[in-house]
């Protein structure tokens, strides 16, 4: 079966050090790739996407993200935190060829703390 | 601006009654779709659509139905909800291909 893994359920870093949220997947094929963010009370909202091309890629707020074909794996990162970063982070992958209408398979979600 | 609203944003209702959370988009997208999110379960899609009259079952269907009789609105009906219905509920537009989703900002429903 299809699924994202987001092996850490929580991840802890200092405002000012980088930070790394993992994600992997298991989607046959080249599937497009997704991360988005929801603070709290709030409806979740696009950062980045891999779709091809060069494998690092940056998105929204200083977010980037790296993709690896051979470990199949697309890890959020940022240089440096903020606390303002502290929120709900999900892992997304749609299949792509007679599957490209489908839903996003998500991840369950890494939730960032940010301490000051 | 382009925007995906949903109302009610929050809902407390009793079993076997019948609800509707309405959703619109401003963006004339032809796709759209309903997910419920779970505490460690992510977001799961219930139902998509991917035109006017053009509805299909996504992973967790049961329990649910839509419509889509205009391109901008998609509603969301629960003909008798059961407290395993209590979760967090977004709709979503488009989502094909390698475009990207607006969520609306959601809708926590709490069936007792």
């Amino acid at each position: 079966a299809q699924s994202v893994a987001q092996p850490e359920d929580q991840v802890n870093v200092a405002e000012g050090n980088p930070l790394t949220v993992k994600c992997t997947y298991s989607v046959s094929g080249n599937p497009y790739l997704f991360w988005y963010v929801q603070y709290p009370n709030r409806g979740l909202q696009f950062l980045l996407k891999y779709i091809t091309g060069d494998n690092l890629v940056k998105g929204s707020y200083g977010f980037e993200a790296e993709f690896n074909k051979s470990q199949t794996s697309f890890h959020l990162k940022k240089p440096s935190a903020l606390v303002s970063d502290s929120a709900l982070y999900f892992c997304a992958v749609r299949p792509t060829g007679n599957q490209a209408g489908t839903a996003l398979i998500f991840g369950k979600g890494t939730t960032l703390s940010v301490s000051s | 601006e382009a925007q995906v609203t949903q109302n009610p944003r929050y809902l407390i209702t009793v079993t076997g009654k019948k609800l509707t959370v309405t959703c619109s988009q401003n963006m004339n997208h032809e796709y759209m779709s309903w997910y419920r999110q779970d505490p460690g379960l992510g977001l799961r899609q219930i139902y998509y659509s991917m035109n006017v009259e053009v509805t299909d079952k996504g992973d967790v269907p049961e329990g649910y139905k839509v419509s889509r009789k205009e391109k901008r609105n998609f509603p969301l009906i629960l003909e008798s909800p059961s407290p395993n219905q209590t979760s967090l509920y977004f709709c979503a537009t488009p989502g094909q291909g390698a475009r990207e989703q607006y969520f609306g900002p959601g809708t926590r429903l709490t069936v007792t």
